[in-house]
């Protein structure tokens, strides 16, 4: 059974910085694209960024393009979101997903249960 | 990029049919066949129904479609029931590596 659980999600200040981690379990970890994608409270879904499967190609929105950095750790089954210079608009749950195949086209087939970054002063 | 447009709202009464638009660009969902459909129930993550236009996964109910034409794609709940009152976004491949998804759609089951 595929699982994702992130972990991270903390109350931080603007202007701060925050380490998102997902553990993955259930799959060749090493064979998938994986993404970040990330939900505001009461609001809709926006893609944040993705690594492919070796972790030599990183793509992110312009939204978080030059604060954030992903990476993988495919001896330990883990993805990351490095945060860095938080806005108040970063304010959302935070989701780790899968991506269907080895390709950066294919959609978001598993989800974890998403870990709440809140920026606040 | 901006976000793919979806009515915010759509509705239909058990056994019946409702149909959600997502509307893009050439950039996005005119020039890919990846879009692909979402499920979210609240408090919980979103479930992939739809990949690749036309796709369900494995324990998607046939009652779920989608298709494409031009610009826009659209999924098709046949059968309405109950548990498929949800909020429901699309999602598009846009080239150079980037996704985007829609603003989202409330379907109530009356």
């Amino acid at each position: 059974e595929v699982q994702l659980v992130e972990s991270g999600g903390v109350v931080v200040q603007p202007g701060g910085s925050l380490r998102l981690s997902c553990a993955a379990s259930g799959f060749t970890f090493n064979d998938y694209v994986m993404h970040w994608v990330r939900q505001p409270p009461g609001k809709g879904l926006e893609w944040v960024s993705l690594i492919t499967w070796g972790g030599g190609g990183t793509y992110y929105a312009d939204s978080v393009k030059g604060r954030f950095t992903i990476s993988r750790d495919n001896n330990k089954n883990s993805l990351f979101l490095q945060m860095n210079n938080l806005r108040i608009e970063d304010t959302a749950f935070y989701y780790c997903t899968k991506g269907r195949g080895s390709s950066t086209t294919s959609s978001f087939d598993y989800w974890g249960q998403g870990t709440l970054v809140t920026v606040s002063s | 990029q901006s976000a793919l447009t979806q009515p915010p709202s759509a509705s239909g009464s058990p056994g019946q049919s409702v149909t959600i638009s997502c509307t893009g660009t050439s950039s996005d969902v005119g020039g890919y066949k990846y879009v692909s459909w979402y499920q979210q129930h609240p408090g919980k993550a979103p479930k992939l129904i739809i990949y690749e236009v036309t796709r369900r996964p494995s324990g998607v109910p046939d009652r779920f479609s989608g298709s494409k034409s031009g610009d826009t794609a659209s999924l098709t709940v046949s059968g309405l029931q109950a548990e498929d009152e949800a909020d429901y976004y699309c999602s598009s491949y846009a080239g150079s590596n980037n996704h985007v998804f829609g603003s989202g759609t409330k379907v109530t089951v009356l």
